[in-house]
């Protein structure tokens, strides 16, 4: 069965930094693109990173772009996000999701985490 | 940066038909997909590339594109469906692009 658990949210003040971790269970990252998904409380969805099956590249929302990195462990099968710089729009439930594709012009997410909570706050 | 527009909210009555609308730009060149979302829980895969259902999905669900529309449509409300639902495509100059979301209630 295929299985996405995320960890490491919590509480922090506005300038600190957390990583979130997302292990995978039943297919292997390196195979697929990769994203993290965020909700603020009571609002939508909003795309925050990816990183591509073939190369890991890195894509980042303009809003950010040079306070978080995406990365993977493929021996441990697993997803990172590393949140640096966080403001308190930062906060919301992050969840990661498995890319999967058609012809490598069409996109969605399937299937995603159970989310981790992300507050910023003083 | 492209835009997907959804209504706050869609009212069906139990049993009855629901229509979930996500109005785009030139959707004839883009695929759209329809995530459910129950009240404190992950969102699940409902409908792909604009008309397939995903594994597990009833056949309550379906899906279609009609240009610059993409419609979500629920036959046969059940309790059960009450839901945020969310429409999503892929845009090379803007990523994933979701829209704001139509909480579906069931009367």
């Amino acid at each position: 069965e295929v299985q996405l658990l995320e960890s490491g949210g919590g509480l922090v003040q506005p300038g600190g930094s957390l990583r979130l971790s997302c292990a995978a269970s039943g297919f292997t990252i390196s195979t697929y693109g990769m994203s993290w998904v965020r909700q603020a409380p009571g609002k939508g969805l909003e795309w925050v990173s990816a990183i591509s099956d073939r190369g890991g590249r890195t894509y980042y929302v303009d809003s950010v772009k040079g306070r978080f990195t995406i990365s993977r462990d493929i021996s441990n099968n697993t997803l990172y996000l590393q949140m640096d710089g966080l403001r308190v729009e930062d906060t919301a439930v992050y969840y990661c999701a498995r890319e999967k594709t058609w012809s490598d012009v069409v996109y969605w997410l399937d299937p995603w985490g159970q989310g981790t909570r992300v507050t910023v706050s003083s | 940066s492209y835009e997907l527009t959804q209504p706050l909210s869609v009212s069906v009555a139990l049993g009855q038909t629901a229509r979930i609308t996500c109005a785009g730009n030139n959707f004839r060149s883009k695929s759209v997909h329809w995530y459910q979302q129950k009240s404190g829980q992950a969102p699940v895969l409902v409908i792909y590339r604009d008309s397939d259902r995903a594994s597990g999905i009833p056949e309550r669900f379906s899906g279609s594109n009609s240009g610059n529309t993409a419609t979500l449509t629920l036959s046969g409300a059940q309790d059960g469906d009450e839901a945020d639902y969310y429409c999503q495509v892929w845009d090379k100059n803007s990523d994933w692009v979701f829209g704001g979301g139509t909480r579906l209630t069931v009367l």
